[in-house]
């Protein structure tokens, strides 16, 4: 299967302070990418999808003035938790996808934690 | 809007026994299915997929899952658990209406005993 690329696999960060996380299609052209966060033991949440070009469209009561999604690229799309707060830390994985219908590839997601 | 509901959020069997793992959606369209392992820490791996074709699907590691419509049911399946077989699996349910986005199961772990 195609491969997706997210970095880095984990990140200790400050209150306040921001984090990109990355994630990367490597040998396909990713149309449409989506962000999701699960918390411990628990499933998960969409936060947003982000088509190539476009602004993403967030899931209701994502903040997102908070959790900035750049899909610059049919490669690259990038999600960037601003200010973070401990409340933030959490699991958060992207998937990425070529065309409507095809399969979504998910990357190894992030640990993020807010001290 | 489509939903999955995925029965036992923990199932243990022993190994060399056989897994069920049980998963009904609701969707108002023909819906496409998949089913993803996650080991700890990792992201989530394609195990199988209906897409409108056969009704029995057959994915890796020795999984399959059979689409009955008439219990809009897509129970996974492997006939002799490993060990290596331990992890959380979800269900999930692409919605055409939607960009295809997936909705998941809220999953179940599997636990492999020797």
């Amino acid at each position: 299967g195609a491969v997706v690329s997210q970095h880095p696999s984990w990140v200790i960060c400050k209150s306040g302070t921001s984090v990109k996380i990355e994630c990367r299609s490597l040998d396909f052209q990713a149309t449409t990418m989506f962000w999701y966060r699960q918390f411990p033991k628990q499933s998960l949440m969409l936060m947003a999808t982000s088509n190539e070009g476009s602004k993403a469209t967030y899931e209701q009561g994502v903040e997102k003035d908070k959790f900035l999604i750049n899909h610059a690229s049919l490669t690259l799309s990038t999600l960037t938790v601003t200010s973070a707060h401990p409340e933030d830390s959490s699991f958060y994985i992207c998937s990425a996808r070529e065309g409507l219908i095809a399969e979504a590839f998910f990357g190894q997601g992030t640990r993020l934690t807010v001290v | 809007a489509q939903s999955v509901t995925q029965l036992g959020s923990h199932v243990s069997v022993s190994e060399g026994a056989l897994v069920l793992l049980r998963c009904n959606y609701s969707s108002s369209v023909p819906p496409y299915l998949f089913w993803y392992v996650q080991y700890p820490n990792q992201g989530l791996q394609l195990l199988l997929k209906y897409t409108s074709a056969a009704t029995l699907v057959k994915g890796i590691n020795g999984f399959e899952a059979e689409f009955k419509k008439s219990e809009t049911s897509f129970h996974l399946t492997k006939p002799s658990a490993h060990m290596s077989d331990a992890a959380e699996y979800f269900c999930a349910v692409s919605d055409p209406g939607s960009n295809y986005k997936l909705t998941f199961g809220k999953g179940t772990l599997l636990t492999v005993n020797p």
